[in-house]
This record gives structure tokens, sequence and C-alpha cells, in this order.
């Protein structure tokens, strides 16, 4: 297992555009979780999903985003519509009951950087 | 809610200094304490943690102690080199839950 992959690693897209990215995490990793990081601050925490299910979703998640886990492995989170709000690094991560002893160490993917012309 | 503060950067050191980045939270229940490292270009590393009060977590050389009194949770390093320069971000969560971030402290050795 080589960690949680992201892809595409980065993204250009035009304003009023559709897109979608994709996180595979760690394969016996029940929880993932979506983090946005824009220039100069910390990650912000999107929305996590265990197993299959969404179990949180942050305000900072307009209904432009929507995020899926159909079967409990990768998911995908889309942005339609995009501004240029919206250019920054998304961030996967992923965890289970028992990583990091216990604690829920989270361990993160490289990013997919948006950038919306 | 819960959040963490961090000393702003960058904070620019010679090689072999000490190093302090200074951190505190506020936080409901008994969080677990993180620092994670972001190498230029690179993903969030873990770096240490600290699950409990005067728990100290440690690793390639980095130092933190989770200090409930203080509610802090500072970094440090006896001697730092040039290939330490990165951004340091720390972090808690509370239970199987999200992880809050601190804003980031960008640390910039020289030789």
């Amino acid at each position: 297992d080589t960690g949680v992959s992201q892809d595409p690693r980065h993204k250009i897209t035009k304003r009023g555009q559709n897109v979608t990215f994709r996180c595979d995490p760690i394969s016996e990793h029940n929880r993932l979780y979506w983090y946005r990081q824009t220039l100069g601050q910390g990650p912000e925490f999107l929305t996590y999903f265990q197993n299959e299910a969404q179990l949180e979703k942050s305000r900072l998640l307009s209904d432009r985003f929507s995020a899926e886990r159909p079967k409990g492995s990768f998911s995908t989170l889309e942005i339609q519509r995009t501004e240029q709000g919206d250019s920054a690094m998304y961030l996967c991560a992923s965890s289970s009951l028992t990583s990091g002893g216990g604690i829920n160490e989270q361990f993160f993917g490289p990013g997919t950087r948006l950038t919306v012309l | 809610g819960d959040s963490v503060t961090q000393m702003e950067g960058p904070v620019t050191l010679s090689e072999e200094a000490f190093l302090t980045i200074n951190c505190t939270y506020t936080a409901t229940g008994y969080p677990s304490l993180f620092w994670y490292v972001q190498y230029p270009g690179e993903g969030l590393q873990l770096l240490l943690k600290a699950t409990k009060a005067d728990d100290k977590g440690s690793n390639k050389g980095f130092e933190a102690t989770y200090r409930k009194e203080t509610t802090s949770f500072h970094l440090e390093k006896g001697s730092v080199q040039v290939s330490d320069s990165a951004v340091y971000f720390c972090a808690l969560n509370t239970g199987f839950q999200k992880l809050v971030f601190g804003t980031g402290t960008r640390l910039l050795v020289s030789p």
C-alpha cells in the first residue's frame, strides 16, 4: 500500500465549468476526509465519510459541492459551476478506528491543486 | 468551537539554532494534539502527536509536550537543519472527528 492517492494533481479550469476529483484512501481505512487549503492558511474541513455514509458536512460545502463514496472505498469531490474563489488545494485524508493507536490518526494524500481562471 | 492558534511566520533561523513554534488551543473535551509538516511541493505529513496531558511527542529531533494547564503544544527542536525548512501546522481532534488546524508557521533555515 502506497498511501492515500489523489487524481489529478493539478486542474486548471474556466469559471463556470464542473470539475471532479478522486481520492483513493489507504485500503483498510474506513474513514475518509476532504479538506480545502487556500494559500497561506491551514487546511479547513469540508466533509467526511465512514464507509459509504457521509456523516458531516461543513458549511463551507455549498450546494455547488458534492462528495460521494459509493462503495466505501474511493471518493469523488465534484464542484459545479466553479468560481474563482474555489481555487485552492483540495486534500484527502483517511483513517481507521485503530490508526495511530486508536486516536484517529489521519494520513493525507498529496492534494489536487485547482486553479479557476 | 474548537480552534488552534499558532505564532505567525516566517520564522527565520540559522542552521543549528534552537527552534520554538508556539501553539495554543481551545477545545471541548480532551483533544489529541498533532504537529504536521508540509515540505515544499509535498503533502501533509504527521510529525508527532500526543493524546493526553503531559504526554511528550517526539520525532526527528522535534518535541512537543501536551500542557493542559496552559492549553499549549509548543514545537521545539534543539538544532535545526536547512532540510527542516517547511510549513508546520498544529492541529487537534476530539474523538473520531475532523482535524482542526492552525494557520501554519513557515520555517526558513539558512546555512
